[in-house]
């Protein structure tokens, strides 16, 4: 049962434009949700994170929506720049058990092409 | 600040046999997790050590074990390798981030390949 879905596993975007990378979640108790940007043979880089009790964050060219309700999040890239090339993933965790925050739950990734 | 560092960055076994992969968190980080990524279940999460205690673990079998030094410095272990052992394993170092979750960083990963 996957509880962090990315249902695109790709998507083609013309440089400039706006990328919009989507991600649900099923799991209720998550209430921190981070994007991580990998590149091929490279181990995931941290992007942007967003909390539950927010429901939008903005760092430079990326902004994270959360919309609780829905259990949902997108990633939005603008402008898409052709570095931005490579695979996204969506990831949340919440507090469980042991005392600590659980491992993070990732997507499957989507992979964005930025097209010149 | 130097990143996470993991070793070796590759490494071919054979069925049966077992292997240690070793993670170095960045500078101040006392937590580390480890993470096994194949292309089939994308990423998922093995453990994770806190202060030399396992915090939380994922659903993977005994044949996969770990531990971290006072030095947060932490290892891996899979024993009896199985093919689908083949995997990126990937470690990450946790700082609380400014709205107070955890942020990870991760490490560049230990590919290993079971022939």
């Amino acid at each position: 049962d996957q509880q962090v879905k990315q249902n695109s596993p790709s998507l083609s975007v013309q440089e400039g434009r706006i990328s919009i990378l989507n991600c649900d979640y099923t799991n209720s108790m998550f209430d921190y949700f981070l994007w991580y940007k990998k590149y091929p043979a490279e181990g995931p880089t941290f992007l942007i994170s967003i909390s539950s009790i927010k429901d939008k964050n903005e760092d430079g060219r990326f902004t994270v929506f959360l919309n609780k309700s829905a259990k949902h999040l997108s990633l939005h890239i603008v402008p898409s720049q052709p570095g931005d090339s490579a695979v996204y993933f969506c990831a949340a965790s919440g507090w469980g058990s042991g005392g600590g925050a659980d491992g993070l739950t990732f997507g499957k990734g989507t992979h964005l092409i930025i097209q010149p | 600040k130097a990143g996470v560092t993991q070793t070796p960055r590759y490494l071919i076994k054979t069925r049966g046999q077992q292997v240690t992969l070793s993670c170095s968190p960045i500078s101040g980080h006392r937590s580390v997790s480890w993470y096994q990524q194949t292309p089939g279940q994308g990423l998922q999460f093995l453990f994770e050590y806190f202060s030399e205690t396992q915090r939380n673990k994922g659903n993977f079998p005994g044949r996969f074990s770990g531990r971290q030094f006072s030095n947060s410095r932490s290892e891996m272990n899979v024993s009896t390798l199985e093919l689908g052992d083949s995997a990126l394993y990937l470690c990450a170092s946790t700082t609380i981030s400014r709205q107070g979750g955890d942020e990870q960083f991760f490490g560049p990963g230990t590919r290993l390949t079971v022939l």
